[in-house]
């Protein structure tokens, strides 16, 4: 199986300010990666799949990278509505895997 | 627009089943390029994958759970259902009824049922 690491565990940045996320496969999970958006006290929310196609409702804000087993999520400029946690997801490699998640805070 | 939505007990007691219904509207289970699954949320925690399904009926299950899973599909009432025998503590949780679509990723989501264990 592929084991996703994600960093950082948390992350504190201002309104305006680039915010980069990593995702980490243990093996090649090729374009094979999806990142959703989780709010508090809300479900989690598809935001990219196919490692940088960006799924209905996100703003161009949201942009992803990578290939292989590097990834990046970048958010170009942060609004107060980003805070939430962002999780990473293989689908390359049976059992599907998500990260642990990173926790976004605006400050 | 695809909506599901999960329906459940709430609380359960130690050693028991539980079970969960998920309904789908706005579409169908019976579209053969899509996975129907359950993903869970213990409190504070990450999401794990439990299983998924296909209409044509093959399972899947998350192999750390295997035995105690069993999920399974009702194209005539558009819902699919997950079990999980002998529950303890650790089976607390949010549970989310979910779309694999062309069983890779996960859109969209139910808004998730709580479940406790707890006597």
């Amino acid at each position: 199986e592929a084991v996703m690491t994600q960093s950082p565990a948390n992350l504190s940045l201002s309104p305006g300010e680039r915010a980069t996320l990593s995702c980490r496969a243990s093996q090649d999970i090729k374009s094979n990666l999806a990142w959703y958006q989780q709010r508090p006290g809300q479900a989690p929310r598809l935001l990219l799949y196919g490692a940088s196609t960006r799924a209905a409702g996100f703003p161009a804000r949201f942009s992803g990278s990578g290939s292989g087993t590097e990834f990046t999520l970048t958010i170009s400029s942060l609004q107060s509505e980003d805070a939430a946690v962002y999780y990473c997801q293989q689908y390359n490699i049976w059992p599907q895997k998500f990260g642990q998640g990173t926790k976004v805070e605006i400050k | 627009q695809l909506q599901l939505q999960e329906s459940g007990p709430g609380l359960v007691r130690p050693s028991e089943t539980l079970s969960l219904t998920c309904s789908v509207s706005g579409g169908t289970v019976r579209t053969t390029s899509d996975f129907w699954g359950w993903i869970r949320q213990a409190p504070g925690k990450g999401l794990e994958w439990l299983a998924n399904i296909h209409v044509s009926g093959s399972p899947d299950y998350n192999e750390s759970l295997v035995g105690r899973l069993t999920i399974s599909i009702d194209p005539s009432k558009d819902q699919f259902s997950l079990e999980v025998t002998s529950v303890t503590a650790a089976d607390t949780a949010i549970y989310y009824c979910v779309r694999e679509v062309e069983g890779n990723w996960v859109d969209p989501w139910g808004q998730g049922t709580q479940v406790t264990v707890s006597s």
